[in-house]
């Protein structure tokens, strides 16, 4: 099945900086891309996601790129703020849309002013 | 986009004993999907519950230690059954809407 390897645990920039996560997926067939963030007790919550036939999709501070070939992608964080701090995911699933999606390890990003 | 409310939010049990977590959408959904967050980890699939039919187990989870109903297209329940302290865990239910997975809050589960 699908395996999917996020680095790295743990990121920690200066405000105003940019913070940047990477994946890599297994499976060929997978064709959707979320980011989820997720803050200290709370549920995940979608930030940004890309679909297969998409090389890069950006909205505002957050950008992510995708690379078919080479089977990974990458979330992109500039001008950092504290309201940043959380843990990210990356995911990856088969189906059109969010379906049965496998997640990354996650990404401990910390913000410091 | 979806309202999903789980509950309990959070228990402590017994081990041994079982814990039945309940879902509720506020629109119908073909699917829905229950998740399974260890301490500081990622989310693991545990099964795809579908509407009248049986749920569908990932690798690794079996029913009768998960057993899961789907009576409508907006509810859906998890057991967490003859529970050991390894089943402490966030349990989170999930839905997809067009392309967007909407997470429950999450039911924080100590077995103690």
């Amino acid at each position: 099945g699908e395996n999917v390897e996020q680095h790295p645990s743990t990121l920690s920039v200066q405000e105003g900086d940019s913070a940047v996560i990477k994946c890599t997926y297994s499976d060929s067939a997978s064709n959707y891309f979320p980011w989820y963030k997720q803050e200290l007790g709370k549920r995940p919550q979608l930030i940004i996601d890309i679909r297969s036939n998409v090389g890069e999709k950006k909205d505002q501070r957050i950008a992510v790129t995708l690379n078919k070939t080479a089977k990974h992608f990458s979330l992109h964080i500039t001008e950092t703020q504290p309201e940043d701090s959380a843990v990210y995911f990356c995911a990856a699933s088969k189906r059109q849309g969010a379906q049965k999606l496998v997640f990354g390890q996650g990404t401990r990003l910390t913000i410091n002013p | 986009s979806a309202v999903i409310s789980q509950k309990p939010s959070r228990d402590i049990c017994q081990r041994g004993t079982s814990l039945t977590i309940q879902c509720q959408v506020d629109s119908q959904v073909t699917m829905m999907f229950w998740y399974r967050q260890q301490p500081g980890q990622s989310l693991t699939l545990i099964a795809t519950a579908n509407q009248g039919s049986e749920a569908t187990y990932e690798s690794g989870f079996v029913i009768d230690k998960f057993p899961i109903s789907r009576p409508n297209l907006t509810f859906s329940t998890l057991t967490v059954s003859n529970m050991s302290p390894e089943d402490s865990s966030i349990y989170l239910c999930s839905v997809g809407v067009s392309t967007e997975a909407f997470f429950g809050q999450g039911t924080r589960l100590t077995v103690v």
